[in-house]
């Protein structure tokens, strides 16, 4: 069974500065990787999708890191702002099927 | 409009009784999910479907049953209401490999 964890659980941040979140999966025979933001109440907002064969992949202030061979996906974002807060959810497929994280969930203060 | 859409947005039942929810999406995805997302638990599969007539359990399924008779809805049955089943269920449809999240459904069972 694929067990995904997000470390930090939450983190807090003065505008400006830069976000790494970290992700890290059991069982690297993945068929892809998805970074989601989720506000407080909301569904979940895909940020970005990175295929199994691609090593990183970008999106505005948003970049996202794939190594598959150790099981790790780092989600970078530059220059935070305060509308960033959020949770981010980092989910893997293994086939069609999705397992999440639990989350990191990010305060950013102005 | 475009995209996924759920229904109910808010539910309280009763334990015991028969609840539907509503999912519909308009891309002609041939694969759609399930999920619920509680405290602690995080997202969690209930079911899927590959396409119309095809559907396949989750991680969780005890208690739900689903069916799939056009491309574009996906309900999702609880069969004997349980307060265990009190939760926020999400539908997500897959398209490209990004899956793509309703807003999801609060349900409370009394």
């Amino acid at each position: 069974k694929q067990e995904v964890t997000q470390i930090p659980a939450a983190l807090s941040v003065p505008e400006g500065e830069n976000l790494v979140l970290n992700c890290s999966f059991t069982d690297s025979a993945i068929y892809n990787l998805q970074w989601f933001r989720q506000d407080p109440g909301k569904g979940l907002t895909s940020l970005l999708l990175i295929q199994s064969s691609q090593r990183e992949q970008t999106s505005g202030r948003l970049n996202a890191s794939l190594d598959k061979s150790s099981g790790r996906s780092t989600l970078y974002i530059a220059a935070s702002q305060p509308g960033d807060s959020a949770t981010y959810l980092c989910a893997v497929a293994n086939d069609y099927k999705l397992s999440f994280g639990a989350g990191t969930t990010v305060t950013v203060r102005a | 409009d475009a995209g996924i859409t759920q229904s109910p947005r808010y539910k309280i039942t009763e334990t015991g009784r028969q609840v539907t929810l509503m999912c519909h999406q308009t891309w002609s995805h041939s694969y759609m999910f399930w999920y619920r997302q509680d405290l602690g638990h995080g997202l969690r599969l209930i079911y899927y479907s590959a396409a119309a007539d095809i559907t396949d359990k989750g991680e969780v399924s005890d208690g739900y049953v689903v069916s799939r008779s056009k491309t574009e809805n996906f309900p999702l049955t609880l069969e004997s209401a349980t307060r265990s089943q009190t939760s926020v269920y999400f539908c997500a449809s897959s398209g490209g490999g990004t899956q793509y999240f309703g807003p999801g459904t609060r349900l409370l069972v009394l």
